[in-house]
């Protein structure tokens, strides 16, 4: 069974950098799959930050591509969130997901779904 | 960009059947997926690819996709159901994961 965990600080300052990993177990990185970063701010809705492939393909949301960096160490069947220059606005629970990305044969349009998922980690912005 | 719209919330009494809508425009062209998130915890998939269930999902949960319209639906409500529910689609035109509002079932 497929299990994510994230760690990272849980308090970072404005303006610095967020950073967070993501460890796999029961499921090798390298064998497939997208992994995704979602988060949720306090009270509010859930926003898809990006998802990455080992093989190095990357996909971010337009509104956070220039401060986001995701990156995989199949090594350690870990991925990893960078998120740079924080404001209080950053500030959510922060999840990571496996990110099954397929065509639909109908339309041959992809669709990604995200399962399973870690259980989240608060991350606060504030000096 | 593209938007999904849902209601913020959705009431039922036990044992009657609950419907969460997702709107967005031409939806029924994508394919929707629905995650349930109990207080507190991690969302978790609940349909896929707009009518599919994942294994362990039990048969009350259902969903639909027409037009400009998905739906959750939750029959036999159960006490257990109480969550936020949130539907999802990839926007193909800005490659982009796309989560609605979300949608809390209160079970009365």
């Amino acid at each position: 069974q497929v299990q994510l965990q994230e760690s990272g600080p849980g308090l970072v300052k404005p303006s610095e950098t967020l950073s967070l990993t993501c460890s796999v177990s029961g499921y090798s990185i390298s064998s497939g799959y997208y992994w995704g970063w979602i988060r949720q701010p306090p009270g509010k809705g859930l926003e898809w930050i990006g998802s990455m492939h080992h093989s190095g393909s990357t996909y971010y949301n337009p509104s956070l591509k220039s401060r986001v960096t995701i990156s995989v160490d199949t090594s350690k069947d870990q991925f990893s969130l960078k998120l740079s220059s924080v404001s209080a606005a950053d500030t959510a629970v922060y999840y990571c997901a496996r990110d099954k990305r397929v065509v639909i044969p109908s339309t041959m349009l992809w669709t990604s779904r995200f399962d399973p998922w870690g259980q989240g980690t608060l991350v606060i912005v504030s000096s | 960009s593209y938007v999904l719209t849902q209601p913020p919330s959705v009431s039922v009494a036990p044992g009657q059947t609950a419907r969460i809508t997702c709107g967005g425009n031409n939806i029924g062209g994508k394919s929707v997926h629905w995650y349930q998130q109990r207080p507190g915890q991690a969302p978790v998939l609940v349909v896929y690819d707009d009518t599919d269930r994942p294994s362990g999902i039990p048969e009350r949960f259902s969903g639909s996709n027409s037009g400009n319209t998905a739906t959750l639906t939750i029959s036999r409500v159960e006490a257990g159901d109480e969550a936020d529910y949130s539907c999802q689609v990839w926007d193909t035109s800005s490659d982009r994961g796309v989560f609605g509002g979300g949608t809390k079932l209160t079970v009365l």
